[in-house]
C-alpha cells in the first residue's frame, strides 16, 4: 500500500545506546521531516531533507542524525539516547506545497 | 516566541454541544498555509484541512467548520453537535511560504485536548 511507515513502532532501550528510527514513503516526495511530540510541547521539528542528500536541522536537532541517501527512506539515528529522548516521534512526508502526511509514530522510551 | 497559539488546553463538553477550537498565529510572511490536525486517542495524526493565506473563506465540511480571519490572526475550528468520537488532541499549525522560510516546514500550536462525555 503507499504510504508512509516508521519502523519500530514501540522501542524501549537504554541510556547511551544508539538507536535508528525508519521512515519510509512511497510517493516519492522530495521533502521529508521528523518531528517530536512532547506534553505540552506539541510537534517540534527536528530536522528535514528538502531531497536525497540534502538535510537541514530544525528546531530540536541535539543528539540526533539523519541521512537520506534514498528519496524513499529517511533514518533518524540517536547516537548516543538520554532520558530527555524519551517521545513519540513522527515522520511526514511533502511535495512541493500541498499537504504534509504523517507516519504512524514511534513511542520512545530511553530508561 | 510561539508562531501558533492554541490557549485552550483542555475542554470537556457534553455530547451534542458546539464547541469551537482557537487558533492565532503570528507570521510576516504574506504566502503562508494554515492547518488542523486531529490526533484520537490511537495516536496518528489525521488531517483535517488546509488553507492558504489569499482564500480567507470559511469552509465546511459535515460537522466542521472553520472561520479563517486574516484580520486577527485566528483559524478557529468549530464542531457543531459534538460526539464522542470527537474526543481528540486538535492541533493547529502554521507553514510559511516566503522567502528564507524552510518550505513545508510546520509550526504547531500546543494542542487541545477535547473531551466530549455521553
Amino acid at each position: 500500500d503507499a504510504g508512509i511507515t516508521q519502523s519500530p513502532r514501540y522501542k524501549i532501550t537504554e541510556t547511551g545506546r544508539q538507536v535508528t528510527l525508519m521512515c519510509h514513503q512511497t510517493w516519492s516526495h522530495s521533502y521529508m521531516f521528523w518531528y517530536r511530540q512532547d506534553l505540552g510541547h506539541g510537534l517540534r521539528l527536528i530536522y528535514y531533507s528538502a531531497a536525497a542528500d540534502i538535510t537541514d536541522k530544525g528546531e530540536v536537532p541535539d543528539g540526533y542524525v539523519v541521512s537520506r541517501s534514498k528519496t524513499e527512506n529517511f533514518p533518524l539515528t540517536l547516537e548516543s539516547a538520554t532520558r530527555s529522548q524519551t517521545s513519540v516521534y513522527f515522520c511526514a512526508s511533502l511535495q512541493g506545497t500541498d499537504t504534509q502526511y504523517f507516519g504512524p509514530g514511534t513511542r520512545l522510551t530511553v530508561l | 516566541a510561539q508562531k501558533v497559539t492554541q490557549a485552550q488546553t483542555e475542554i470537556s463538553v457534553v455530547e451534542k454541544e458546539d464547541v469551537t477550537l482557537d487558533c492565532v498565529y503570528e507570521t510576516r510572511d504574506t504566502t503562508y498555509y494554515l492547518f488542523w490536525y486531529k490526533q484520537p486517542p490511537s495516536g496518528e495524526l489525521v488531517f483535517l484541512i488546509r488553507r492558504n493565506s489569499f482564500d480567507e473563506q470559511n469552509e465546511i465540511s459535515g460537522r466542521y467548520s472553520w472561520n479563517f480571519q486574516k484580520s486577527t490572526s485566528s483559524f478557529n475550528f468549530t464542531i457543531t453537535a459534538s460526539q464522542v468520537v470527537d474526543s481528540a488532541v486538535y492541533f493547529c499549525a502554521l507553514s510559511e511560504a516566503g522567502r528564507g522560510s524552510t518550505l513545508g516546514r510546520l509550526y504547531f500550536g500546543r494542542g487541545t485536548q477535547l473531551t466530549v462525555w455521553p
